[in-house]
C-alpha cells in the first residue's frame, strides 16, 4: 500500500509561472517530509524539507506547504524556470531508519 | 570528494545470470540503501544497512541479496536475474541519526535483463 502518493504523473508549466506539485500521505505518524529532485541519468538530490510543527518552509523559489489535517503537502516553485524540468519525489521517514518515496511527478517547464 | 559511486552504470544480462551491482561511498556514512526506480512505482527500497554487517529488507527484497562487510561498500546481487528486475538501481547513503537526515544518491545503474 502506497503510504506517500503523488497522483499527478506529469505537469507542464510555462516559464515564469508557478508550478505546484502535490503529495498526499496516509500514515498520520509521519512528522517530517522531504522533496527530492531528479534529472535524467542522475541520482535524486535533496531539495527542501518540512517538519510537521510547521505549515510552511521556504527556500528561495521553492516553498513547501503542509496541511496535516488533510494529510497533504505541496511544493510551489515560483517563478518556474526551464532548468526546473525534472522528476520530483516527495518522501517521508518511516520509523527511524527508512525513507518512503512517492511515485514522482515529472515537471516540464517550457520557455 | 568522490561521494557515492556505483558500478557498472549500464549492464545488459541474460535471464538466470547472476549480477552484482557495486556501491562505494567515501563519507563513512552509517546507513546505505538500495532503491529501484520503475515507472509508476517511484523509488522502492530493496535493502538497507544501518552499519557494517547489519542489513535489513525493504519493500521489494525478493530476488536480491546484499552484504556489507565494510562500511564503505554495499553490493547488491541478483542471484538469478529475471526480466522483472530490469530497472534503474540507485544506491544511497546517509549519516547516522534519524531517517529524516538527507540521503545522498549515486548516479544509478541501468540494468536490462533479456
Amino acid at each position: 500500500d502506497q503510504q506517500v502518493k503523488q497522483n499527478s504523473p506529469s505537469l507542464s508549466v510555462q516559464e515564469g509561472r508557478i508550478s505546484i506539485l502535490n503529495c498526499d500521505y496516509t500514515n498520520s505518524m509521519f512528522d517530517y517530509f522531504l522533496w527530492y529532485k531528479k534529472y535524467p541519468a542522475e541520482g535524486p538530490t535533496f531539495l527542501i524539507s518540512i517538519s510537521s510543527i510547521k505549515d510552511k518552509n521556504e527556500d528561495g523559489r521553492f516553498t513547501v506547504f503542509l496541511n496535516k489535517s488533510a494529510k497533504h503537502l505541496s511544493l510551489h516553485i515560483v517563478p518556474s524556470q526551464p532548468g526546473d524540468s525534472a522528476v520530483y519525489f516527495c518522501a517521508a521517514p518511516e520509523g527511524f531508519q527508512k525513507l518512503v518515496f512517492g511515485t514522482g511527478t515529472r515537471l516540464l517547464v517550457s520557455p | 570528494d568522490a561521494g557515492i559511486t556505483q558500478s557498472p552504470r549500464y549492464k545488459i544480462t541474460e535471464t538466470g545470470r547472476q549480477v552484482t551491482l557495486m556501491c562505494h561511498q567515501t563519507w563513512s556514512h552509517s546507513y546505505m540503501f538500495w532503491y529501484r526506480q520503475d515507472l509508476g512505482h517511484g523509488l522502492r527500497l530493496i535493502y538497507y544497512s544501518a552499519a557494517a554487517d547489519i542489513t535489513d529488507k525493504g519493500e521489494v527484497p525478493d530476488g536480491y541479496v546484499v552484504s556489507r562487510s565494510k562500511t564503505e561498500n554495499f553490493p547488491l546481487t541478483l542471484e538469478s536475474a529475471t526480466r522483472s528486475q530490469t530497472s534503474v538501481y540507485f544506491c544511497a547513503s546517509r549519516m547516522a541519526g534519524n531517517s529524516g537526515n538527507t540521503i545522498y544518491f549515486g548516479e544509478g545503474s541501468w540494468l536490462t535483463v533479456v
